[in-house]
């Protein structure tokens, strides 16, 4: 157990929803990640929080995506009008300054 | 622009030793790491190295060349529970400590077989 949690684990939606998750992290780490991880790859950057502060999102990342983290604690990834290829695993992780990351069990979104 | 290679596959017998290459090309570089994943879980943390050398921990090792852009992980003893898929990530920080993130591989699935 990391000690970083996700709720929910599953959701199924369906295509053109809006889905939110979230995500909290070790309680001391005031770093926050999310990625996404498909099938056969490693997990690809989202965005990265340092306490409330979105300090980078990817480029990958289009609008329908949006992270908060508003009082530097747990932190919400929404993402609007879903489609079939943002099925994937949702990975959060949380670190404190300069050191390794850790994961939390992730959720896995399945858009219909 | 980024790259990280790793093998797709490995397969190795219980008791023996492994060791999984990792060569990468990123804008920046401030350390790499190696994740291990079981099916369906989260990856978790293994091993980290910032200086050229060695780093041992347990039955686990990873080797870092910077000047080569090159990593390996050792894994020694084999178990069938080091089944899993091994990550190697770089952090990439190409502004001097403006971002953490890591820059992952695709993964190396190694099958540990008895």
């Amino acid at each position: 157990d990391t000690g970083v949690s996700q709720n929910p684990r599953h959701k199924i939606t369906k295509r053109g929803q809006n889905v939110t998750f979230r995500c909290d992290p070790i309680s001391e780490h005031n770093r926050l990640y999310w990625y996404r991880q498909t099938l056969g790859q490693g997990p690809e950057f989202l965005t990265y929080f340092q306490n409330e502060a979105q300090l980078e999102k990817s480029r990958l990342l289009s609008d329908r995506f949006s992270a908060e983290r508003p009082k530097g604690s747990f932190s919400t990834l929404e993402i609007q009008r879903t489609e079939q290829g943002d099925s994937a695993m949702y990975l959060c992780a949380s670190s404190a300054l300069g050191a390794e990351q850790y994961f939390g069990p992730g959720t896995r979104l399945t858009v219909t | 622009g980024q790259n990280i290679d790793q093998p797709t596959e490995m397969t190795a017998t219980e008791g023996a030793i492994v060791q999984i290459n990792c060569t990468y090309q990123t804008s920046g570089f401030n350390g790499l790491f190696w994740y291990q994943q079981h099916a369906g879980e989260a990856p978790t943390f293994l091993s980290y190295n910032v200086l050229d050398g060695l780093e041992e921990k347990g039955r686990f090792s990873s080797f870092l060349s910077r000047s080569k852009g090159y990593s390996y992980l050792l894994l020694k003893e084999l178990q069938m529970k080091d089944s899993a898929s091994y990550l190697c990530a770089v952090r990439d920080d190409p502004y001097g400590g403006a971002t953490n993130k890591l820059i992952f591989g695709t993964g190396t699935l190694l099958a540990v077989q008895p």
